[in-house]
This record gives structure tokens, C-alpha cells and sequence, in this order.
């Protein structure tokens, strides 16, 4: 099973900035993705990130709000930009190996 | 569209007493269904099923997958306060690596 670290664990962040998430893999992954889990909601997929070429984006999401980085296939960054309160949510990588879903500890944030 | 769908939204049992948790699914190309607990942010994962009919445990826990009617149910017995959770249900997409999930069922076991 794979191993995958996750940080910030939480942030409070002020509308208009940015954040970086960023996740570690313990083993080479071809594919991570990352997910949002908004208040009382499930789990949306907001992109699949691929080493060597751009991440694929989900519908509703787009690349100049949530740029995402993958430098080798063990790291991840997902960045959430001019961020507004309506961003305040739960984001978590995830790995999948052997069709099973791995998951970060995931990201609480808060925008204030 | 792919869709997952669980049912109840929410729950509230006592302590001792038996759960029943439902998935439904309408997908193209299904490869698996897996239920996660979430607890606090990160799921855990439970179970994968890809048969219909073979039931899988684990403890107090048990899920069976039927493929004919696109549902699966998660049933846990004698309730522990610790069994509080959103129980999140999941289609494995084959071809594409991409789960869709259910909106969860929310548990709470009172003491």
C-alpha cells in the first residue's frame, strides 16, 4: 500500500492570496489526484496529475485557479490561487494501486 | 453521467444496535466498488468489490456488491460510538483511474 504525506494538515489563509499543498509518495506513481471535499460534501475530483505533462482537469475546474505541479513521479503540488471563502474546504491527494484509492491526510483550509 | 448515490444521507443509532448502508450506481465501465470511513479528513479504505454475490468482512463490518441491480450495501453490527463516520461508497472507473464518489452516509452511534 502506498504511503503518501500531505501538508499544510490545515491553514488559515486570507482571501486573494494562494496557497500551496504539496504531497509525497512513498513509492513511484504514474497518476495522483487531487481531490475537494467542500463543508458536508463528498469527495470531487479536481484534477489527475501526470508526470511529464499537464494535469487533466475535471469539469468546473481550471488550471489558472488550481495550477498544479508534478516534478517526478513521488510529489504533487496543487496551488489555490486569489483564494475566496467559497475555497474553504478539505483537499486531499490520492494514489491508486492495485485499483485501490490512497489518500493523503488531507488539507483543512479556511478563508477568511 | 456517472453517478454514485448513497443512501441515508444521515443516521443515528444506539449503541448495540445493526446498520445499513447503500450505494447505487450508474456507471459506464465499472471496475470496482470500494467503501472508505472518514473520520476526521483522510478516507480509510474498508473494502473493494468486483463480484457480485461474494460478501466481504472484516470484523463487525460486512459489504456485498450486486452487479445485476448496481448497488452495494455496508452493514455493521453491534454499533460502537467508534463506528461514528461518513461511510463513503466509491466506482473504481475502468480505463480512466477515476473514482466517482457517493455523497456519503453520516453515522453517529450514541453511547
Amino acid at each position: 500500500s502506498a504511503v503518501i504525506s500531505q501538508k499544510p494538515s490545515r491553514d488559515i489563509c486570507q482571501r486573494g492570496t494562494s496557497l500551496t499543498i504539496q504531497c509525497q509518495v512513498d513509492s513511484q506513481v504514474t497518476m495522483m489526484f487531487w481531490y475537494r471535499q467542500q463543508p458536508g460534501q463528498s469527495l470531487t475530483l479536481i484534477a489527475t496529475a501526470n508526470q511529464g505533462s499537464e494535469a487533466t482537469y475535471e469539469s468546473g475546474f481550471v488550471i489558472d485557479k488550481f495550477p498544479i505541479s508534478r516534478p517526478n513521479l513521488t510529489f504533487s503540488t496543487l496551488t489555490v490561487s486569489n483564494m475566496s471563502p467559497e475555497d474553504s474546504s478539505i483537499y486531499l491527494c490520492s494514489v491508486s494501486q492495485d485499483t485501490e484509492a490512497f489518500f493523503g491526510q488531507g488539507t483543512r483550509l479556511t478563508v477568511v | 453521467e456517472d453517478k454514485v448515490v448513497q443512501s441515508p444521507l444521515s443516521l443515528v443509532v444506539h449503541e448495540g444496535d445493526t446498520v445499513t448502508l447503500n450505494c447505487s450506481y450508474e456507471v459506464t465501465n465499472f471496475r470496482s466498488l470500494l467503501w472508505y470511513k472518514q473520520e476526521k479528513k483522510a478516507p480509510t479504505f474498508l473494502f473493494m468489490l468486483t463480484s457480485s454475490g461474494i460478501e466481504k468482512k472484516s470484523g463487525r463490518l460486512s459489504s456485498i456488491l450486486d452487479k445485476k441491480e448496481l448497488f452495494s450495501i455496508l452493514n455493521i453490527t453491534a454499533t460502537q460510538t467508534g463506528d461514528s463516520a461518513v461511510y463513503l461508497c466509491a466506482v473504481d472507473l475502468k480505463g480512466t483511474y477515476k473514482y466517482i464518489f457517493g455523497t456519503g452516509t453520516r453515522l453517529k452511534v450514541l453511547a
